[in-house]
């Protein structure tokens, strides 16, 4: 069964940073591209970021880029994202999610909340 | 970038009733890489539909999905309890970026 259990989230003041990090299971995590997905409060689904099985491509929402790296450790089974300059339209649930094309795998999420 | 417009932007039925969603792509999308997802308050989506109109493991089969090109169907045929919750369609056709549609909300009526 896959699971996928995320962490890092908490409060930040804007201008802060915070690293989530996401652990997989009941996969083959080095097979899989992985990303992140964000929805903010009460409002649809964002992709984020997402990065191939080696971590040789990765890719970013405009909004994030130059703010935001996604990255991997496939000895770990783990997947991150650090995220600089947070702004408060970064608030939302952050999810990691295994990509098979359609994201057949999804972790609980972890709140991110960019606030003064 | 493919914006996905779902319609409509609530679903109020009664249990056993026949639910149709839809999801329109403003540039053809191959039905190969076209999903639906299912998302009830607190929880994560869970996939429903891939490649438009298979099931994923797991996923009943009252949920169906159609269409080709710019339109998209998830049908549940005889609503349950548990269906009634936020459906969303996304493409991975043409990325970077992947896109979702806004959700239709399927209420009780």
């Amino acid at each position: 069964e896959v699971q996928l259990v995320e962490s890092g989230g908490g409060l930040v003041q804007p201008g802060g940073s915070l690293r989530l990090s996401c652990a997989a299971s009941g996969f083959t995590f080095s097979s899989y591209w992985m990303s992140w997905v964000r929805q903010a409060p009460g409002k649809g689904l964002e992709w984020v970021a997402s990065i191939k099985q080696d971590g040789s491509e990765k890719y970013y929402v405009d909004s994030v880029k130059g703010r935001f790296t996604i990255s991997r450790d496939n000895a770990k089974n783990s997947l991150y994202l650090q995220m600089n300059s947070l702004r408060a339209e970064d608030t939302a649930v952050y999810y990691c999610a295994r990509d098979a094309g359609a994201y057949s795998g999804w972790g609980q999420g972890t709140l991110v909340t960019v606030s003064s | 970038e493919i914006v996905l417009t779902q319609s409509p932007g609530t679903l109020s039925l009664s249990p056993g009733e026949r639910a149709t969603l839809s999801c329109r792509a403003s540039q053809s999308v191959s039905s190969s890489y076209l999903a639906w997802y299912q998302q009830k308050p607190g929880q994560a989506p869970r996939l429903l539909i891939y490649g438009a109109s298979s099931r994923a493991t797991g996923i009943p089969a009252r949920f169906s999905g159609s269409g080709s090109g710019t339109e998209f169907t998830l049908t549940i045929s005889s609503l349950q309890s548990e269906d009634f919750a936020v459906y969303y369609c996304q493409q991975y056709n043409y990325w970077p970026p992947w896109t979702f549609g806004q959700g239709t909300k399927v209420e009780i009526k």
